[in-house]
């Protein structure tokens, strides 16, 4: 079946750490990859998308690669603020069905 | 940009009661909105997909009788939760999809339930 698998948090980094969160996926056909973000009390943002394989989708410092051959997205920030701190979700979307399938996602502590 | 809002934020209602939680769009056209559901520390389950002017489609599990969609109009889905009981306290957050936007899916807030 479609899934999305991200690694489990919490994640704890320092101002200016690097940030990886791994992101794989299995997916029947060619999905549209998402990263969203979903701060303390507020509902889900899209924080940014790639629709075909080799897209880089970027926002925000954050970056995430839709590669095909390792079936990933992993979401990139070279240096991390106070206020990233958030849960990050990945999901893919199957075109066909307009169904967004989610991972657990990974809660980001910063520490100042 | 696009904005999608529910309506209430937080609820709290005696168990056996129904509550309703509204999901409009805002700014744009929503032919297909979205139900989910998220327990605490959990991922957001797909409840139903409600097109307007038909019959919501739901997931597997998701009983169709206590979970009430309604997609009246293209700005405006509506989730009932009917005789609720303390294990419906969750999370639900909804989205829609903008007429002519491709991929583009767009979430509301959430809205808190806690069933007492």
């Amino acid at each position: 079946g479609n899934s999305v698998t991200q690694m489990e948090g919490p994640v704890t980094l320092s101002e200016e750490a690097f940030l990886t969160i791994n992101c794989t996926y299995t997916a029947t056909g060619y999905p549209s990859l998402f990263w969203y973000v979903q701060y303390p009390g507020e509902g889900l943002q899209l924080l940014l998308k790639a629709t075909k394989a080799d897209d880089k989708g970027s926002n925000k410092g954050f970056e995430a690669t839709y590669r095909k051959e390792t079936t990933s997205f992993h979401l990139e920030k070279g240096s991390v603020q106070v206020s990233d701190s958030a849960v990050y979700f990945c999901a893919l979307l199957l075109n066909r069905d307009d169904k967004i399938i989610f991972g657990k996602g990974t809660r980001l502590h910063i520490l100042p | 940009g696009a904005v999608v809002s529910q309506h209430p934020s937080w609820v709290i209602c005696k168990s056996g009661t129904s509550v309703k939680i509204e999901c409009r769009s805002l700014d744009f056209q929503a032919t297909t909105m979205f139900w989910y559901r998220q327990f605490p520390k959990q991922s957001l389950m797909l409840m139903a997909t409600s097109n307007e002017g038909s019959k919501a489609t739901y997931e597997q599990g998701v009983e169709k009788d206590k979970f009430l969609i309604n997609h009246a109009s293209l700005t405006l889905s509506t989730l009932t939760v009917t005789s609720a009981h303390p294990e419906d306290s969750s999370f639900y957050i909804c989205s829609a999809r903008a007429r002519g936007a491709g991929n583009t899916i767009y979430f509301g807030e959430g809205s808190w339930l806690t069933v007492v």
